[in-house]
Formats: structure tokens, C-alpha cells, sequence
């Protein structure tokens, strides 16, 4: 079965500064998707960038990026110049390529602060 | 904006009581998912359906049920609700394939007392 983990519960970030979010998964499919979604305190989650594993090109939605590591099984999410608005809770999943279902599998999240 | 709604966003009920949480979203989305969220924790997929009058159980198990009459509308329901049924509940839809992201409603915060 796939496990995402998250291993940083919290993380704070200055505003405009450079944040990291981690994530690392297990799996044995060759292919796959990963996500970041984010849950602002309003609770309605969105997401923020989706990768393909059978692209090498790493994605990116405009001060969102990812560093997806298939070989060491790590998808990280950078934030750039970040903002208040960026204050959310963030949760890496993982959905199989193959199955009707289409189930995410979530990591337990990373809350992020942003100070002014 | 994502055009799917829950309803209602809080409920706090008396142990025993019969509840209904209701789903609905405008994209015409044939999939359809449950998740149950603990405060700090993971989503956990409870219920799915691929269609209309297509129902499955998902990872952990829930003593709720589903029903898929109309596309559009996905209600859970608690027969006798119990404090153990405190959480927070989020919908979700997407569309066939699997390259389709999930949307997500606001999410119901119930408490059972």
C-alpha cells in the first residue's frame, strides 16, 4: 500500500521570504500523481500544483514549485516571496495512475505560519 | 472557485440523533468522495462513488452511509449519531480520468455531545 509522509508538523516562514515544505512517499508503481493541496483556515482545501511521475520536468504555478526526487521518493513544495495569504495548512498526496477510484492518499499535513 | 457546497458547515447533536450531510456540486462530476478529518490530522477516504446508484466503502471504516441518486448530490448519513463521530466531514469531486483533480467542498464540522 502508498504512505505519504510528512515529517514537519510546522513551519513558519518570514513574508516575501523562501519556505520549503517536505514530503516523501512509498510506493511500488512506476507511475503516478502527486499533489499539494492547500486548507486555509476557512477550510476549503485547493489545490495548489499536481506533478506527473512519468515527467522529469519539475512543475510549477507561478511563486509555486516542486523538487520531485522519483528515485529518493521525495516531492517538496517551495513557496517564493511568500505571503500571508499563504498561511495555511499543506498536505502532500499521492493518487495512483491506474484504478477507477482515483483515491488520494494524504500525509498527515504541515501548518505554516507567515509572519509580517 | 470550485462549485461544489456542503451543508450545514457546523452541527453540534445530541447522541442518538439521526443527521444527513448534504453534498452537492454544479460540474457534472460522475466521481464523488467522502473524507473524514480529525483536527491536525489526515484525510481519510470513507466513501466513494464512481456514479449514479454506485456507492463503495473506502480505507477506514464508517459506521455512515451514502446514497447516489442524482449526479449531482451526495448526502452521508449518521443513523445514531455518537461522540466517537466527531470530525470534520469533506466532499469531493472529479471528473473520469484519472488526470482530473479532486474538488473540495467546505467541509462539515460535527459534534456529537
Amino acid at each position: 500500500a502508498q504512505t505519504v509522509t510528512q515529517s514537519q508538523p510546522e513551519m513558519s516562514v518570514q513574508e516575501a521570504e523562501t519556505v520549503t515544505l517536505s514530503c516523501t512517499y512509498d510506493t511500488s508503481e512506476s507511475d503516478y500523481y502527486l499533489f499539494w493541496y492547500k486548507q486555509p483556515p476557512s477550510r476549503q482545501m485547493i489545490l495548489v500544483i499536481r506533478q506527473e511521475a512519468y515527467k522529469q520536468q519539475n512543475a510549477t504555478e507561478n511563486r509555486f514549485s516542486v523538487n520531485f526526487q522519483k528515485a529518493a521518493k521525495s516531492f517538496s513544495l517551495k513557496i517564493s516571496d511568500s505571503q500571508l495569504g499563504d498561511a495555511a495548512m499543506y498536505f502532500c498526496a499521492y493518487r495512483s495512475l491506474g484504478g477507477a477510484t482515483n483515491k488520494l492518499i494524504f500525509g498527515t499535513g504541515t501548518l505554516l505560519a507567515v509572519q509580517p | 472557485e470550485a462549485d461544489i457546497y456542503q451543508t450545514p458547515r457546523y452541527l453540534v447533536i445530541g447522541t442518538g440523533k439521526k443527521i444527513t450531510l448534504e453534498c452537492s456540486q454544479t460540474m457534472g462530476h460522475d466521481k464523488m468522495y467522502w473524507y473524514q478529518q480529525d483536527p491536525g490530522m489526515e484525510l481519510h477516504l470513507i466513501h466513494y462513488s464512481y456514479g449514479v446508484n454506485s456507492t463503495e466503502k473506502g480505507d477506514l471504516s464508517s459506521e455512515s452511509t451514502v446514497s447516489r441518486i442524482r449526479t449531482e448530490h451526495f448526502p452521508l448519513t449518521l443513523e445514531s449519531a455518537r461522540p466517537s463521530h466527531t470530525s470534520q466531514y469533506l466532499c469531493a469531486s472529479s471528473a473520469v480520468g484519472s488526470s482530473y483533480e479532486q474538488y473540495f467542498g467546505p467541509g462539515t464540522r460535527l459534534t456529537v455531545t
